[in-house]
């Protein structure tokens, strides 16, 4: 079992319309919980982290953990097609940051 | 402007020819680390630092050497580069338990 998993997706979600991606994580003893977004040859850009149970909101943004489930979500309503990127989970403990290997979105017009 | 900077951003080089991926952040940041990324693998770590002096092994340290003698200097050093290192890499810094800041990249090819 890969320690942090993501469907690779593609996920294809029409413009305005809510993307939902998820990653589910293997250490129990993880502690906090980082959404990056990467275009294409890019390097990643922090969108989220999120350290407690619940639902953490950042504008279109919503980051929602469950550490009973060990399962991450992150939200983005209103889809624009400038969200079409690769959004990679990331999970860490207190001494090591686990990627996993991102869900690509594509948002269509 | 709070930065991570990479150089060079591409490189193309040949094997066995010893290389130098130069790294620096000018935020104070204690941590440091050097990812390479390759299609469908993900972000796999290769080396990470503390703080100045400390430096550890990630999950994919064999051919690779790093080093840490200024703060904000955190160098990767490619030895004898093989086709095999051929890939994006990616510097890295923060404050210790806070989220990384990632430099712009360099892709490297080994032929």
């Amino acid at each position: 079992q890969k320690e942090v998993e993501q469907n690779s997706g593609p996920l294809s979600v029409p413009e305005g319309a809510i993307a939902s991606l998820n990653c589910t994580y293997s250490d129990r003893g993880s502690q906090s919980f980082f959404w990056y977004r990467q275009y294409s040859g890019k390097s990643p850009e922090l969108i989220m982290f999120i350290y407690s149970n619940g639902d953490k909101e950042d504008g279109r943004f919503t980051a929602q953990l469950n550490k009973a489930s060990q399962y991450v979500s992150l939200l983005i309503r209103d889809s624009q097609p400038s969200d079409s990127a690769t959004y990679l989970c990331a999970v860490s403990n207190t001494d090591k940051l686990i990627f996993g290997t991102g869900t690509r979105l594509q948002v269509f017009p | 402007e709070a930065q991570v900077t990479q150089n060079p951003r591409y490189l193309i080089t040949v094997t066995g020819k010893k290389l130098t991926v130069t790294c620096s952040q000018n935020m104070n940041h204690e941590y440091m680390s050097w990812y390479r990324q390759d299609p469908g693998l993900g972000l796999r770590q290769i080396y990470y630092s503390m703080n100045v002096e400390v430096t550890d092994k990630g999950d994919v340290p064999e051919g690779y050497k790093v080093s840490r003698k200024e703060k904000r200097n955190f160098p990767l050093i490619l030895e004898s580069p093989s086709p095999n290192q051929t890939s994006l890499y990616f510097c890295a810094s923060s404050l210790l338990g806070s989220p990384l800041h990632f430099g712009n990249g360099t892709r490297l090819t080994v032929t």
